[in-house]
């Protein structure tokens, strides 16, 4: 089992859904969790960062960690077509999951 | 504000064939890593460092060299290549390892032929 999982997709959404993207990780001792987004030919950017359990919000951006699920969780809500990128969860020891790629269709 | 900076940004190898990627950060993180990236594989680990003079093994290190002889830089040797190196390379740096903003490169599309 790789110590941290991510559904690949693609994921297509219309322009304005929710989109919900998921990890789930096996080392019950991760604390800090974050997504990162990397547009198409270019390096990933960090866009959440959470530590430990709980909710964080950034504008349409909401991530969710529940830690005795080993289960994390970035909404994005009224969705843009500049979202569509790929969406790369990443524990403290800098594993990360195999992306999810979204396209959000005007 | 440069940030990461990686050379070259596409290259074509011959199998057997040795090349260098380049990489320099100017934030003065102690730590930098490669990573390749694959389709359905996200980013895997390939070699990296907690500062001037330490490396270590990732999780796909086979076929790949590293050195640290500077805090800015972070070169990565592919010894002899391979047609399964043909990938996506991203440096990246941070301040330590854990619990921290990781910043990348821009990438570096490598073909082995």
């Amino acid at each position: 089992q790789k110590e941290v999982e991510q559904d690949p997709g693609p994921l297509s959404v219309p322009e304005g859904a929710i989109v919900s993207l998921n990890c789930t990780y096996s080392n019950s001792a991760f604390q800090y969790f974050m997504w990162y987004r990397q547009y198409s030919r270019k390096g990933p950017e960090l866009l959440m960062y959470t530590y430990s359990s709980g909710n964080k919000e950034d504008g349409r951006f909401t991530a969710q960690v529940d830690k005795s699920s080993k289960y994390i969780s970035l909404f994005i809500r009224d969705s843009q077509p500049s979202d569509s990128a790929t969406y790369l969860c990443a524990m403290d020891d800098m594993r990360f999951g195999a992306g999810t790629r979204l396209t959000v269709k005007p | 504000n440069a940030g990461v900076t990686q050379t070259p940004k596409f290259q074509v190898l011959k199998t057997g064939q040795s090349m260098t990627l380049q990489c320099a950060q100017d934030m003065n993180h102690e730590y930098m890593s490669w990573y390749r990236q694959d389709p359905g594989m996200g980013l895997r680990l390939i070699h990296y460092s907690v500062g001037a003079g330490i490396t270590d093994q990732g999780e796909v290190p086979n076929g790949y060299n590293v050195s640290r002889s500077t805090t800015e830089d972070f070169p990565l040797r592919l010894l002899s290549a391979a047609p399964s190196q043909t990938s996506v390379y991203f440096c990246a740096s941070s301040y330590a390892r854990s619990g921290n903003t990781i910043y990348f490169g821009e990438g570096s599309w490598l073909t082995v032929v």
